[in-house]
């Protein structure tokens, strides 16, 4: 499984929007692109996923690059409830266990 | 719909007790998982069920069992606690094993032994 990179800690403004980076320059052809969150105390909530096209759902947009090498989570207009740790998983499919690995994640601060 | 629900939220034990961990979904889910967090580190995988009657140890086992119960129900046990299991512990379930569909994790149980 792919090894990500992303930075430790982000301020957004409330009301814009939170673009949250992710380097995965090692992710293969087949593995997929997952962001998860961790609001303090809860368990991790899944936000999106993806393998090449862009994709978009109710929470969050998620842009790929055409290399694959990194990708970017938006949450369009961010809220005091969208402050949490956001993780980025590159990951495929398999039948060995399907561990996901959360690493330290970004810590996204979203401030009045 | 209440997805993967864990009973009990929080727990305190002494070293030497057991102790089981409950896990239910209602997703229909045919795999689930249980997980343990401690602080400043990822999720590390303990055991899991790729589906109904069957269980294989993750990266952490040693120190736990586990029970699929039934399609829904995913137990873990600690026959003898020890302060190294304090930790927060999750569960989660998926469609398929070998699938790309996400997991749904719980909201954890936190577990304390003295």
């Amino acid at each position: 499984d792919a090894k990500t990179t992303q930075p430790p800690s982000m301020d957004c403004a409330e009301g814009r929007a939170a673009n949250l980076p992710c380097n995965h320059s090692t992710i293969s052809g087949n593995e997929y692109v997952y962001w998860y969150r961790q609001i303090h105390s809860q368990g991790p909530q899944y936000i999106i996923h993806g393998l090449k096209n862009n994709e978009t759902n109710e929470m969050a947009s998620l842009i790929i690059t055409e290399d694959r090498k990194s990708s970017t989570l938006i949450l369009p207009h961010a809220t005091l409830r969208d402050t949490a740790v956001y993780y980025c998983i590159g990951k495929r499919g398999s039948n060995t266990g399907n561990q996901f690995y959360f690493g330290t994640g970004t810590s996204l601060t979203v401030i009045p | 719909n209440a997805g993967v629900t864990q009973t009990p939220k929080f727990q305190v034990l002494k070293t030497g007790q057991s102790m089981t961990l409950q896990c239910a979904q209602d997703m229909n889910h045919n795999s689930m998982y249980w997980y343990r967090q401690d602080p400043g580190m990822g999720l590390r995988l303990i055991y899991y069920s790729a589906s109904e009657g069957t269980t294989d140890k993750g990266e952490v086992p040693n120190g736990y069992n586990v029970s699929r119960l039934n399609k829904r129900e995913f137990s873990l046990r600690l026959e003898s606690a020890a302060p190294s299991q304090t930790s927060v512990y999750f569960c989660a379930s998926s469609s398929l094993t070998n699938s790309n569909q996400p997991q749904h994790f719980g909201d954890g149980t936190r577990l304390s032994i003295l």
